[in-house]
């Protein structure tokens, strides 16, 4: 089946702009996580959805950073009034969950390389 | 406090050499799950192996071993007879499984670059 999907692929966009950055989940994962990978570094958590529900944003660096899934499948991470410091490989990725006591591996999409000039 | 530590930031191996790769973590929590993801030049992250606190039996899948000890509280990881397609960075990672059971956000390691050399 189809792994977890990311659009656009690249971004370049100017200081001050908003950008919006797609996931499309593997069918059936209820869970979705974003991540920002910066150069050197291993993933920084953003915000993870159960469903349609944000259940953790609390990595969220401030309030410019947003995201949804309304339907509970496809998420976007919206960036207002972008800054050079939000340059950055965005990640997402997408997990099984059940009510067993299990945590499920997450399966990452190829990200999106966002650079802010 | 949570964290995973991979202390070695960088290696360097010529092809057919073994090679360890070290993760130590720190939680508070009794049940959690470990994590090895390996990431390639090309960027996407690939799942290797999840491993719960409570299954200490070590693991080999191919060349690829685990090697997990709860007393020192690390999930190393060997490449047996190394090859140059395994050359990347490879993460560490830890999630917690608190009694709400509902985030299962990793905790991640700051990866170790592993070049294998022809």
């Amino acid at each position: 089946g189809a792994g977890v999907s990311q659009t656009p692929s690249n971004k370049v966009t100017e200081k001050g702009k908003y950008v919006e950055l797609r996931c499309d989940p593997i069918s059936g994962h209820t869970a979705l996580y974003w991540y920002r990978q910066s150069l050197g570094q291993g993933p920084e958590f953003l915000i993870y959805f159960q469903g349609t529900g944000a259940a953790d944003d609390s990595g969220l660096p401030n309030d410019r950073f947003f995201a949804v899934r309304p339907e509970g499948s496809v998420s976007t991470l919206k960036i207002q009034r972008t800054e050079r410091g939000d340059s950055a490989v965005y990640l997402c990725a997408s997990s099984r969950v059940k009510t067993s006591r299990v945590n499920y591996e997450q399966y990452f999409g190829p990200g999106t390389r966002l650079t802010v000039t | 406090a949570q964290k995973v530590t991979q202390a070695q930031t960088e290696i360097s191996v010529v092809e057919k050499e073994d090679v360890t790769l070290d993760c130590v973590y720190e939680t508070r929590d009794t049940t959690y799950y470990l994590f090895w993801y390996k990431q390639p030049p090309s960027g996407e992250l690939v799942f290797l192996i999840r491993r719960n606190s409570f299954d200490e039996q070590n693991e080999i899948s191919g060349r690829y071993s685990w090697n997990f000890q709860k007393s020192t509280s690390s999930f190393n990881f060997t490449i047996t007879a190394s090859q140059v397609v395994d050359s990347a960075v490879y993460f560490c990672a830890l999630t917690p499984f608190t009694n709400a059971g509902n985030n299962r956000k990793l905790i991640w390691g700051l990866g170790t670059s592993l070049a294998v050399n022809p």
